[in-house]
Formats: structure tokens, C-alpha cells, sequence
């Protein structure tokens, strides 16, 4: 069974950068077809896609988003990072990690972390 | 203001049927089959219940079905349980500039 698990720091200064890995389990993540996801959810709103990479390394951004996004992946550590630049408080939220089919949907998710943006 | 439009909120009685609309573009729904339904209760991760319009994941009950009409998708939920209750997302592949839209969920309520 496929299991995902954010880390990360909870915490993250405005004009920071917050970064997170989602490690996998159960599973390599250089296996072919699948895409490797952030989406995150304000407190008490909805989900917003951040981002993908696949297994070839290519990656995926939300426009709104592309300027102060950076996916990566660790093969070695069967894992894959987000990082965000410049946050701000509107950048508060759970954060998530996902098993995409391609860009069809989301399989698997892990149980989310959630990241404070505040001074 | 999400990309796929959603009803904030319905609701209905156990046994009933309910259907939750998501209502997105040509660019979006109505041009390609790969609209996923997501179940989230409070303080857990989203599950998939209805992928590719109308497919059901593995475990998922044959309760909980989709549909398409044009720009429109449907998920519908016939014999309404207590654990039905919950918000729902649908989510719609929108071409390679932004591949992956949102509605902006659905709370279920059971009465």
C-alpha cells in the first residue's frame, strides 16, 4: 500500500521560504505514469494545485503560483520537496502531497501538514 | 474565486439521492474526460471517489456515481448514509498551461 508523509517546518517567517518533502513509501516514486503533487487548503476554504513533477524530472506549475514555486525530487531518498518563496500570511495552509495518474487525478495523499506564514 | 463553479452546499435525508454539480468551460470539463470527485470529512486528507467522469476507484461504493453534460459534471450519491456527510471537490485536467483546476467544494449536510 502506497503511503505518503509531509514534513516540514510548521512555522515560516513572512518573505521566508517554506519548504517542505513528502516522502514515499510503498512504492518508487521513478515509476513511470505518475505525477507528483503539492495542493494545499487554507484554513476553512478549499484546495488550490500548487504543483507536479514526473517521474522524468518535467514539472508542472499553478501559474498563480509559478514565480515562487520550486518542485523537486530525490530518487535516492524516494521522496519529492516543495518550496514557495516569499510567503506570505496568504500562504497559510494545510499542505499536501499526492500520487497523480498524469494529470487525471489523485490517487493517494498524505494526512497533510499545516504551515503558519506569521512573524 | 475557484475555476470550476460548485453549489456551497446541499443536502438530504437518509435513503435519498443527492447530485452535486461542477460546472467549468470548454477548456476544462467540457473538453476533456478526466473529472475527479474528492470526499474530504474534517481534518482528513481528500479520498478519490469518482475518476475519469464516471469511474469508481477500487472501494469505493457503486452509491456514488458521475456524469457529464457539456461543461457541466455531476456527482451523484443515492442512498444517503450518516458517514455521506462530508465536503466534496471536483477537479478537472484544464490543458498544459494549468493542468489541474478545483471546484470550490460542496458541504454535504445528511439531515
Amino acid at each position: 500500500q502506497l503511503q505518503l508523509q509531509e514534513s516540514g517546518s510548521g512555522l515560516v517567517k513572512p518573505s521566508q521560504t517554506l519548504s517542505l518533502t513528502c516522502a514515499v513509501s510503498g512504492g518508487s516514486i521513478s515509476s513511470g505514469g505518475y505525477s507528483w503533487s503539492w495542493i494545499r487548503q487554507p484554513p476553512g476554504k478549499g484546495l488550490e494545485w500548487i504543483g507536479y513533477i514526473y517521474h522524468s524530472g518535467s514539472t508542472y506549475y499553478n501559474p498563480s503560483l509559478k514565480s515562487r514555486v520550486t518542485i523537486s525530487v530525490d530518487r535516492s531518498k524516494n521522496q519529492f520537496s516543495l518550496k514557495l518563496s516569499s510567503v506570505t500570511a496568504a500562504d497559510t495552509a494545510v499542505y499536501y502531497c499526492a500520487r497523480g495518474s498524469g494529470e487525471r487525478f489523485f490517487d493517494y495523499w498524505g494526512q497533510g501538514t499545516l504551515v503558519t506564514v506569521s512573524s | 474565486q475557484s475555476a470550476l463553479t460548485q453549489p456551497r452546499s446541499v443536502s438530504g435525508s437518509p435513503g435519498q439521492s443527492v447530485t452535486i454539480s461542477c460546472t467549468g468551460t470548454s477548456s476544462d470539463v467540457g473538453g476533456y474526460n478526466y473529472v475527479s470527485w474528492y470526499q474530504q470529512h474534517p481534518g482528513k486528507a481528500p479520498k478519490l471517489m469518482i475518476y475519469d467522469v464516471s469511474k469508481r476507484p477500487s472501494g469505493v461504493p457503486d452509491r456514488f456515481s458521475g456524469s457529464k453534460s457539456g461543461n457541466t459534471a455531476s456527482l451523484t450519491i443515492s442512498g444517503l448514509q450518516a458517514e455521506d456527510e462530508a465536503d466534496y471537490y471536483c477537479c478537472s485536467y484544464a490543458g498544459s498551461y494549468t493542468p489541474v483546476v478545483f471546484g470550490g467544494g460542496t458541504k454535504l449536510t445528511v439531515l
